[in-house]
């Protein structure tokens, strides 16, 4: 079964950082575009990031740009979202997604998790 | 880079059939096949429910179907049952190397 555990989510002061991670199973990692998609609860959804394959081609949305970062380990089936400087606006349920295909600007989400939630509040 | 436009509701009988539009700009609906859309139930996660405009994912049901004219896309619902009552969104691709959903339009089988 193909399968997308998130974790990482917390409740943290503006400014802060915190690192989101997302474990795959069920399917070959290595060889697939991995994203992040958030929601603000009873929002609509918004493209985070995406990795390509190996790493190789990296994308961010405009609104996260220049504080957060994205990684994964093929070796360990693991994806990683770095977020600095976190703002309240970052608040919301942080949702990983498979790739139909292995660059993230060819296809489509896939697979998804169950997502980690992320409260940005002093 | 704007949202895509999507109505905020559309509803049907059971039996009939719906279309939801998501309408972007020739920079992004209308220069890419990279539409998608996802059905999300109330405490769920998104599901791809077409990818690349037209295109169904393994298991989805052939009552959906996608299209796109210029730089509106278009899912159909045919045959509404009980089921199909969720939130659905777009997504394209867009410039900048971004992706783009829509607001997203609730679905009510009355």
């Amino acid at each position: 079964e193909v399968q997308l555990v998130e974790s990482g989510g917390d409740l943290v002061q503006p400014g802060r950082s915190l690192r989101l991670s997302c474990v795959a199973s069920g399917f070959a990692f290595e060889d697939y575009a991995m994203h992040w998609v958030r929601q603000v609860p009873g929002k609509g959804l918004e493209w985070v990031s995406g990795i390509s394959w190996n790493s190789g081609s990296i994308g961010y949305a405009d609104s996260v740009k220049g504080r957060i970062t994205l990684s994964r380990d093929n070796a360990r089936n693991s994806l990683s979202l770095q977020m600095n400087s976190l703002r309240t606006e970052d608040t919301a349920l942080y949702y990983c997604a498979k790739d139909l295909r292995y660059s993230w600007n060819l296809a489509a989400f896939e697979i998804w998790g169950q997502g980690t939630m992320v409260t940005v509040s002093s | 880079q704007s949202a895509l436009t999507q109505p905020a509701s559309v509803s049907g009988s059971p039996g009939q059939s719906i279309t939801i539009s998501c309408t972007g700009a020739s920079s992004d609906v209308g220069s890419y096949n990279l539409v998608s859309w996802y059905q999300q139930h109330p405490g769920k996660a998104p599901k791809l429910m077409i990818y690349e405009v037209t295109k169904r994912p393994s298991g989805v049901s052939s009552r959906l179907s996608g299209s796109k004219s210029a730089h509106t896309a278009s899912l159909t619902i045919s045959g509404l049952q009980a089921e199909d009552e969720a939130d659905y969104y777009c997504c394209s691709y867009a410039p900048s190397n971004t992706w783009v959903f829509g607001g997203g339009t609730k679905v009510t089988v009355l």
